[in-house]
């Protein structure tokens, strides 16, 4: 089972449309949560951490259920600019103290007129 | 969040040869981070660039393949030695933002595209 785990997508939506996105981690100790966005050929830039009573960024919305090891991010009223891909991110905690970012494969989205 | 740069932003390299990536940060971080990104898939740990020390890798990677020098809290090097075509990849550095504290937040330099004939 992969660490992170993300539907690939892609997911072609009409401007203005609402989408989400899953993501699911196997490392219960995990701490901290992101999502971030990369553009093509571009290299990704943290869009939201998520918090763990879930929270919001003008559009977009992150939500942790740590019981079912599961992190969505929900976006609203679609631009054509939010065209890109969308990578889940976990800390991801190890024996001895040691931690690092584990990255999901990604999903596409695909936003159109 | 912290300014980075990296240099070479893309680079054809011949198989055999060596090329050493250079990280500059506007400001002084404690971690940095070496990434790599191959072609349609997600971005993989190289190695933890720690200051004054040797570098910690992660499986699969060594320091004799990948060696990495962190001579200051803003500066750091990637080298990727004896190249062959499956080294062809996007090469990333990241830095982890002090005031996140534990939330461990990274911040990406814009990347360094290899492709190695």
């Amino acid at each position: 089972r992969k660490e992170v785990e993300q539907d690939p997508g892609p997911f072609n939506v009409p401007e203005g449309a609402t989408v989400a996105f899953n993501c699911t981690y196997s490392n219960s100790a995990s701490q901290s949560f992101f999502w971030y966005r990369q553009d093509c050929r571009k290299e990704p830039k943290l869009l939201m951490s998520v918090y763990s009573s879930g929270n919001e960024d003008g559009r977009f919305t992150a939500q942790l259920n740590r019981a079912s090891q599961y992190i969505s991010l929900l976006i609203r009223d679609s631009k054509l600019s939010d065209s890109a891909t969308y990578l889940c991110v976990v800390n991801a905690m190890f024996s001895g103290g040691y931690n690092k970012l584990i990255f999901g494969a990604g999903t596409r989205l695909a936003v159109h007129p | 969040s912290a300014v980075i740069s990296q240099k070479p932003s893309r680079d054809i390299c011949q198989r055999g040869t060596s090329l050493t990536i250079q990280c500059q940060v506007d400001s002084q971080v404690t971690m940095m981070f070496w990434y790599r990104q191959q072609p349609g898939q997600s971005l993989t740990l190289i190695a933890t660039a720690n200051q004054g020390s040797e570098a910690t890798y992660e499986s699969g990677f060594v320091i004799d393949k990948f060696p990495i020098s962190r001579p200051n809290l803003t500066f750091s090097t990637l080298t990727v030695s004896n190249m062959s075509p499956e080294d062809s990849s996007i090469y990333l550095c990241s830095v982890e933002d002090g005031l996140a504290g534990v939330r461990s937040e990274q911040y990406f330099g814009p990347g360094t595209r290899l492709t190695v004939t």
